[in-house]
């Protein structure tokens, strides 16, 4: 089944210890992001990578860190958690930047208290 | 700069009414439009998108959107809503090619059924 999965789906944390965020797509696809949603801000994007070794920033990049060392793995990295950093987070894979539908995970719900 | 407003964060309607949700995009080159559904502990879903030709789209689940470039507007409509429909509904607008990459999503709709 084709599917982007996400580990975990919920965590706790305390300010300031470092945290990643597992994504995995078995779908092959170039294209990755994350993003975070927060209520009535909608969904921002925090960083994006269109293939292997290939990241840049989105909208929201401040206090995360990423790599794209495989081509299915895109792992978000909190490398000082904050608890402005408490929020629904989302990973996403397209075959390319081009290609209109994105495939989400079902998220990960962060708390950093 | 690209940027979309939904109109109105909670659209609440009677089971078997019809469902309307508001969308106004702003973009400096013809847009590619997208509406995504998020289901309750879900992921996003797309539901239907707009690149070019036919204005009326047709989407999963009995939804449709019209493309109303002189109102630039991307209303959701659905005829006859149903429970499973509740959902949070998103307008997204993509202005560097259509695809993932440079999308700008609207700030949701959560839709409420009322049985």
């Amino acid at each position: 089944e084709a599917q982007v999965t996400q580990n975990p789906r919920y965590l706790i944390t305390v300010t300031g210890k470092k945290l990643t965020v597992t994504c995995s797509q078995n779908m092959n696809h170039e294209y990755m992001s994350w993003y975070r949603q927060d209520p009535g801000l909608g969904l921002r994007q925090i960083y994006y990578s269109m293939n292997v070794e290939v990241t840049d920033k989105g909208d929201v990049p401040e206090g995360y860190k990423v790599s794209r060392k495989e081509k299915r793995n895109f792992p978000l990295i909190l490398e000082s958690p904050s608890p402005n950093q408490t929020s629904l987070y989302f990973c996403a894979s397209s075959r390319t930047r081009l290609s209109y539908e994105q495939y989400f995970g079902p998220g990960t719900r962060l708390t950093v208290t | 700069a690209q940027s979309v407003t939904q109109l109105g964060s909670h659209v609440s309607v009677s089971e078997g009414a019809l469902v309307l949700l508001r969308c106004n995009y702003s973009s400096s080159v013809p847009p590619y439009l997208f509406w995504y559904v998020q289901y309750p502990n879900q992921g996003l879903q797309l539901l239907l998108k707009y690149t070019t030709g036919a204005t009326l789209v047709k989407g999963i689940n009995g939804f449709e959107a019209e493309f109303k470039k002189s109102e630039t507007s991307f209303h959701l409509t659905k005829p006859s809503a149903h429970m499973s429909d509740a959902a949070e509904y998103f307008c997204a607008v993509s202005d560097s090619g259509g695809g993932a990459d440079g999308l700008t999503f609207g700030k949701g709709t959560h839709l409420i059924i009322q049985p």
